[in-house]
């Protein structure tokens, strides 16, 4: 199989949470990020965790990494229209890995009024 | 943060010719790399671009139809040769400093 996996698609009413899920195979992986890409757009840096942690919130933004499981999930609070995009999970090994990824096929998240 | 600007932004080109893609970032960035993300699909390395000598290509990518340059730590280029259909993709480029990468907004290329 693919050695990042998410879901493709996820519809949510605005206002509501969104939970964005992600698997890795590879236990090396020390780094975990998420991207955000909206049409016509670049990829946009929305957060990152170490390996060492198991949860990072920022704002309305929550990650929650499960080493054991090589699980990490995009937790997105009071989702609003404009969160609507394509997001994407991505690994790294870190020290002269940094930024070279291993990415998700993306997660398309569509926020319905 | 990196702000990472790439030109051209699309291009349409015949078959058979080469696009030459210019990446450049606001400040120095320890590493960059190029990715390609075909219509539909995720991202795919093609390879790390090393500054003063021949870049890194990940399996699958090779020197002759993607030659790389990276004269100094701020800018990058990426040639896509000898142009097919197949080559149609968004091409981008990322830089990274420290534990933070940072993305351009692609090129966007169509071959006809």
């Amino acid at each position: 199989g693919e050695d990042v996996e998410q879901s493709l698609f996820l519809s949510v009413r605005e206002g509501d949470s969104s939970v964005i899920n992600c698997t890795y195979t590879d236990s090396s992986s020390t780094y975990l990020y998420w991207y955000k890409q909206e049409p016509g757009a670049g990829l946009q840096l929305l957060t990152y965790i170490f390996s060492n942690m198991d949860m990072k919130q920022d704002q309305r933004l929550t990650v929650l990494l499960n080493k054991k499981d090589k699980h990490l999930s995009l937790r997105i609070a009071d989702t609003q229209t404009g969160d609507s995009a394509i997001y994407f999970c991505a690994v790294s090994k870190g020290t002269d890995s940094w930024g070279k990824f291993q990415f998700g096929a993306g997660t398309q998240v569509v926020v319905t009024p | 943060s990196a702000v990472i600007s790439q030109k051209p932004s699309r291009d349409i080109c015949q078959r058979g010719t080469s696009l030459t893609i210019q990446c450049q970032v606001d400040s120095q960035v320890t590493m960059m790399f190029w990715y390609r993300q075909q219509p539909g699909q995720s991202l795919t390395l093609i390879a790390t671009a090393n500054q003063g000598s021949e870049a890194t290509y990940e399996s699958g990518f090779v020197i002759d139809k993607f030659p790389i340059s990276r004269p100094n730590l701020t800018f990058s280029t990426l040639t896509v040769s000898n142009m097919s259909p197949e080559d149609s993709s968004i091409y981008l480029c990322s830089g990274n400093t420290g534990t933070e990468a940072f993305f351009g907004q692609g090129t966007r290329l169509t071959v006809v």
